[in-house]
């Protein structure tokens, strides 16, 4: 069955660390990929996503992922956090359903 | 701000009560979801409407029936919910029509069950 594996489940992290978070999926054929982020009380939103073409895309807020297909991975990464990136991040797969992640929650001290 | 839009917020209804969420919305996509988020599991997509349609029902208990009486409205009927049903619930929309698209997510309504 294809799946999504998010492998740190709560990260914490002091400002201007630099992130990046694991996402792996298991599918062996063409795959869309998504990082959505949900802010605490707010809706789940898009941070990137990757089609085709470049395997490094850039997002928003700084954010940037690179798809790695033989290693089945799409890590997402920051240079440097800042305390308004305390959230909750999802990795999502999309063949022909969209496929999530457990989530990674995100906590960013001043 | 976002596109979709989703109501109530909040809920809390008892086993034996019948409820409605609804979702609508504004991006004139042809596709609606509705997803489980419980914590520390993934989110569960519950159901799929295409064009009205509905294409997807992931092995949903009854107790949930959705309705889709056109490609902006929503609907999750509710009754005779168990306490493990207490969870988000969220709403999406998206164009459908076999290439890659992206979801677009409602902030979701937070059910708790007594």
């Amino acid at each position: 069955a294809q799946s999504v594996s998010q492998h740190n489940h709560h990260v914490i992290l002091s400002e201007a660390a630099s992130l990046e978070l694991g996402c792996n999926y298991s599918y062996g054929g063409t795959v869309n990929l998504f990082w959505y982020v949900q802010y605490p009380g707010q809706h789940l939103q898009l941070l990137l996503k990757y089609f085709s073409g470049d395997p490094l895309v850039k997002g928003i807020k700084g954010f940037e992922a690179e798809f790695i297909k033989s290693k089945f991975s799409f890590n997402l990464r920051k240079p440097s956090v800042q305390w308004s990136d305390t959230a909750e991040y999802f990795c999502a797969a999309n063949t022909d359903k969209l496929i999530f992640g457990t989530g990674t929650r995100l906590q960013v001290f001043p | 701000e976002t596109g979709v839009t989703q109501t109530p917020r909040h809920l809390v209804m008892g086993m034996t009560n019948k409820k409605s969420l609804k979702c609508e919305q504004h991006l004139g996509h042809n596709a609606m979801y509705w997803y489980k988020q419980s914590a520390k599991k993934p989110l569960e997509l519950m159901f799929v409407y295409s064009l009205e349609e509905r294409v997807e029902n992931n092995s949903v208990p009854s107790r949930f029936s959705p309705e889709c009486p056109n490609s902006s409205h929503l609907f999750l009927h509710l009754h005779t919910l168990q306490p493990e049903d207490s969870a988000l619930y969220l709403c999406a929309s998206s164009s459908y029509g076999g290439g890659p698209y992206e979801q677009y997510f409602g902030p979701g309504t937070r059910l708790t069950v007594t």
